[in-house]
């Protein structure tokens, strides 16, 4: 069964700084991985999707990175500011093509200080 | 813009009361979900339709039934919530190919139940 972890649980940085949001999947058999953004009380707004056969993926001042054989996806952003400030959420699909149910990480509530 | 739309944002019912939340998209996907989230946890999948074929996740309460009318619409019905059926309520869709297509979501509705 496939398990999503998120390191860390939550994280405050000052404005300005880059930071490095950790995701780690216990069967590496997947087929992408996704990073979402939660607002509170909001939905979840896709930010990335890496493939399985893609190393890394950039949108704007984020880059998601994929290593499939360690089981690993990072988020960085660059020059983070308040408005970023949310929780983010990685998610992997299941590889059995009869389900569909995202197996999603527990996120890492982000606070960017101005 | 394409979109996946969720009516209402708010809905506060009362213990046992039926409720109806709906979803409608214009990315015209073919495959639509509902997640439940709860406080603090991630989204958890209650059903998903591909095209009109209905999908129930083993571990969905029978309180919970779903409708799709046609692609664009899909509804949740809960027909006697109780307490512990106070959450966000998400609609998702993502296209029919394989299991880990991207998946799109709603804004979301936060139900109370009183």
């Amino acid at each position: 069964k496939q398990e999503v972890t998120q390191i860390p649980a939550a994280l405050s940085v000052p404005e300005g700084e880059n930071l490095v949001l950790n995701c780690s999947f216990t069967d590496s058999a997947i087929y992408n991985l996704q990073w979402f953004r939660q607002d509170p009380g909001k939905g979840l707004t896709s930010l990335l999707l890496i493939q399985s056969s893609q190393r890394e993926q950039t949108s704007g001042r984020l880059n998601a990175s994929l290593d499939k054989s360690s089981g690993r996806s990072t988020l960085y952003i660059a020059a983070s500011q308040p408005g970023d400030s949310a929780t983010y959420l990685c998610a992997v699909p299941p590889m059995d093509t009869g389900r569909r149910a995202l197996t999603f990480g527990s996120g890492t509530r982000l606070q960017v200080q101005p | 813009d394409a979109m996946v739309i969720q009516n209402p944002r708010y809905q506060v019912t009362q213990f046992g009361k039926p409720v109806t939340l709906s979803c409608s998209q214009t990315l015209n996907h073919n495959v639509m979900y509902w997640y439940q989230q709860k406080s603090s946890q991630a989204p958890k999948l209650l059903f998903h339709y591909y095209d009109k074929d209905f999908n129930n996740e083993a571990d969905t309460p029978d309180n919970f039934q779903s409708r799709r009318p046609n692609t664009s619409f899909c509804f949740l019905d809960i027909r006697s919530p109780g307490l512990g059926d106070a959450a966000m309520y998400l609609c998702a869709t993502s296209r029919p190919q394989g299991a880990g297509n991207e998946q799109f979501f709603g804004p979301g509705t936060r139900l109370t139940v009183l």
